[in-house]
């Protein structure tokens, strides 16, 4: 059973429609973060958030806008997205990201597909 | 700028030993992680090294030496489970995860 949950698994959206893709997390952890994972290309980070604030953006186009209401939940809101915004998106989340070793859990990603 | 290098494909036989090799350059550098992820799944955390040497648990080992920023982790006794990609990646000293492309592995009975 992972610690880590992602709703949903599997999404096809039209450009002009808007979705959002939800995060939870049962371990107690305080930091979250979203990545992006395209074929054969390195994980990229989107988003952090320590303590339910929002501590990293990198350079993330707007049509993306992420929400943490509390440290449990991360939601990313999805909004006049490109074809090439298709990819599986991943959620992550560690204890509080000031620390090394810190490991990061992850659920099974949202596969999304922009038509 | 911040790189991290690693095979995109290797394969190896049931019952054998295969090494993934990193290379790394990043700014900072706060230990070296490996994760293995399954076609669809999360990825999942398999080591961790921040001192020079080898870390062992199990059928794998990790190796990391910070002078020549290069990592492997080393697979024994494969299995056909062991099938699945390998993620390398290095946290900064914003702590923060650079990100290899990962090495899929493909095993051969």
């Amino acid at each position: 059973e992972t610690g880590v949950t992602q709703t949903p698994r599997h999404l096809v959206m039209g450009m002009t429609n808007k979705k959002s893709l939800k995060c939870e997390q049962h371990l107690g952890h305080n930091a979250m973060y979203w990545y992006k994972q395209s074929a054969k290309k390195p994980l990229e980070l989107m988003f952090v958030y320590n303590f339910k604030e929002q501590t990293e953006n990198n350079s993330v186009p707007s049509r993306f806008s992420p929400e943490c209401p509390n440290s449990s939940h991360l939601f990313l809101h999805l909004h006049t997205l490109q074809p090439e915004d298709s990819a599986l998106y991943l959620c992550a989340s560690s204890q509080d990201g000031t620390s090394g070793s810190e490991t990061q859990y992850f659920g099974p990603g949202t596969r999304l597909l922009v038509l | 700028g911040q790189n991290i290098d690693q095979p995109t494909e290797m394969t190896a036989t049931e019952g054998a030993i295969v090494q993934i090799n990193c290379t790394y350059q990043t700014s900072g550098f706060n230990g070296l992680f490996w994760y293995q992820q399954h076609a669809g799944e999360a990825p999942t955390f398999l080591s961790y090294n921040v001192l020079d040497g080898l870390e062992e648990k199990g059928r794998f080992s990790s190796f990391l030496s910070r002078s020549k920023g290069y990592s492997y982790l080393l697979l024994k006794e494969l299995q056909m489970k062991d099938s699945a990609s390998y993620l390398c990646a290095v946290m900064d000293s914003n702590y923060q995860l650079i990100w290899g492309a990962g090495t899929k592995l493909i095993i051969k009975p």
